[in-house]
């Protein structure tokens, strides 16, 4: 299986600063017959189901605010949020596909500070 | 828009059995694979099981294979999930999600879109 390690466990970070959250896998999840990542991130904001904000390791998902980018190849990939707003506050996942079981990190928890 | 709402979460006993159902609409159902994915209470996201557009292939969680069974009816626009042999362990809220693409040919990928998701909660 492939492990998912996410850090820091959570952040503080003020209104208007970058949030940046890492997100390792146990092997590489690049397929490389087509270049692609298979890594995803997720918001879950407090009794919400999670909501896709980016697939295939850098690609937003449609009406995702341009402050959210991510951006990694292989093994080692980042979430930013370039300019915190307070509506950001939430949980944040990385998942991989690149083989079942499909595996996600433990989570991020982004706070302002 | 993509809307999922799932169904059939309560309380169980241990050893008991539940069935998850997730009503789709508003896109070809068929066309895409179905996830399920759980999460127990204030605990990280844990993908459970999924099944191809044509319900042909599946794929499972080594924490429920043998016991939990995916299912899927295109006419109804259904995905199913059965839940046997239930566990302490189980407890959890159940989303339905849907895969970006059919899995027809290669596994399964994200999840565009989820359900509100059903509590199950397994006690005695």
């Amino acid at each position: 299986d492939i492990v998912m390690t996410q850090s820091p466990d959570s952040l503080a970070v003020s209104l208007g600063e970058r949030a940046t959250i890492n997100c390792k896998s146990s092997q590489s999840v690049l397929y490389t017959s087509n270049n692609k990542n298979y890594l995803a991130w997720f918001q879950q904001k407090p009794g919400q189901p999670p909501k896709l904000l980016i697939s295939w390791a850098s690609t937003r998902d449609s009406g995702v605010p341009d402050r959210f980018s991510g951006s990694g190849s292989g093994t080692d990939f980042t979430l930013t949020i370039s300019s915190l707003q307070a509506e950001d506050v939430a949980v944040y996942y990385c998942q991989q596909y690149y083989s079942t079981p499909l595996t996600f990190g433990g989570g991020t928890k982004v706070e302002i500070k | 828009e993509v809307q999922l709402l799932e169904s059939g979460g309560g309380l169980v006993q241990p050893g008991g059995s539940l069935r998850l159902s997730c009503a789709a609409s508003e896109f070809t159902f068929s066309s895409y694979a179905m996830n399920w994915v759980r999460q127990a209470p204030g605990k990280g996201l844990e993908w459970v099981s999924v099944i191809s557009g044509s319900g042909g292939r599946t794929f499972y969680a080594d924490s429920v294979k043998g016991r939990f069974t995916i299912s899927r009816d295109n006419f109804k626009t259904t995905l199913y999930l059965q839940m046997n042999s239930l566990r302490v362990e189980d407890t959890a809220v159940y989303y339905c999600a849907k895969d970006l693409a059919s899995m027809a040919s290669g596994g399964p990928l994200t999840f565009d879109h989820w359900g509100p998701g059903t509590l199950v909660t397994v006690s005695s």
